[in-house]
């Protein structure tokens, strides 16, 4: 079945370095690749998708390229700052719907942590 | 429109016990999801209606879990004689368009507790 796999955390970083948060996933076709974010406290919230090969999601100075030959959709962000301190998660929506297909298949997150 | 709304926040409970939870939508979303996360796991999808029309279901919906969304508006969902494998936390999205085009808004979830 469909599966995502994203880096363990936790992630731990001084503020202004540059964030990579790994992501590779399995799945039949092409499916939509989608990164949501929950701060503390707070619900999941979509930081960032791609629908298709090459397209490249951005948000908030995040940034995340599909990338079918890899079938990878690394999170990356040139200088991050305290306030980005949350859980990523990395999700895919298989390619067709019915049959069971419409849910998201999430990561197990990725804690990560901005010192000042 | 505050967003998605789920009640209660917590559910302390015995094992075999019923619990029902309830989820408020954002107003005008005709798309709404039920999903289980459990602690350092990714949320897991667990059943999903258009309006009332409970479209998908995952395996991980056993006959113990049923959920409702009667007008198309708020939706519950009920887990009967409690287990303590049930324990997670409980997250409901909302979503307004069609299937390529949507984001989902997450509510803060309810913490099911089963002793």
């Amino acid at each position: 079945g469909d599966s995502v796999t994203q880096m363990e955390g936790p992630v731990t970083l001084s503020e202004e370095a540059f964030l990579t948060i790994n992501c590779t996933y399995t799945a039949t076709g092409y499916p939509s690749l989608f990164w949501y974010v929950q701060y503390p406290g707070e619900g999941l919230q979509l930081l960032l998708k791609a629908t298709k090969a090459d397209d490249k999601g951005s948000n908030k100075g995040f940034e995340a390229t599909y990338r079918k030959e890899t079938t990878s959709f690394h999170l990356e962000k040139g200088s991050v700052q305290v306030s980005d301190s949350a859980v990523y998660f990395c999700a895919l929506r298989p390619m067709y719907s019915g049959g069971g297909a419409d849910g998201l298949t999430f990561g197990k997150g990725t804690h990560l942590i901005i010192q000042p | 429109d505050t967003g998605v709304s789920q009640n209660p926040r917590h559910k302390i409970t015995k094992r075999g016990q019923n619990v029902t939870f309830r989820c408020d939508p954002i107003s005008e979303h005709n798309r709404l999801y039920w999903y289980r996360q459990t602690l350092g796991q990714g949320p897991e999808f667990l059943t999903y209606f258009q309006n009332e029309a409970q479209l998908e279901k995952s395996r991980l919906l056993s006959d113990r879990f049923s959920a409702e969304r009667p007008k198309g508006s708020f939706s519950t969902l009920e887990i009967q004689r409690t287990e303590q494998g049930d324990s997670a936390m409980y997250l409901c999205a909302s979503s307004l368009g069609d299937r390529d085009h949507e984001k989902l808004f997450f509510g803060s979830g309810t913490q099911l507790s089963v002793l």
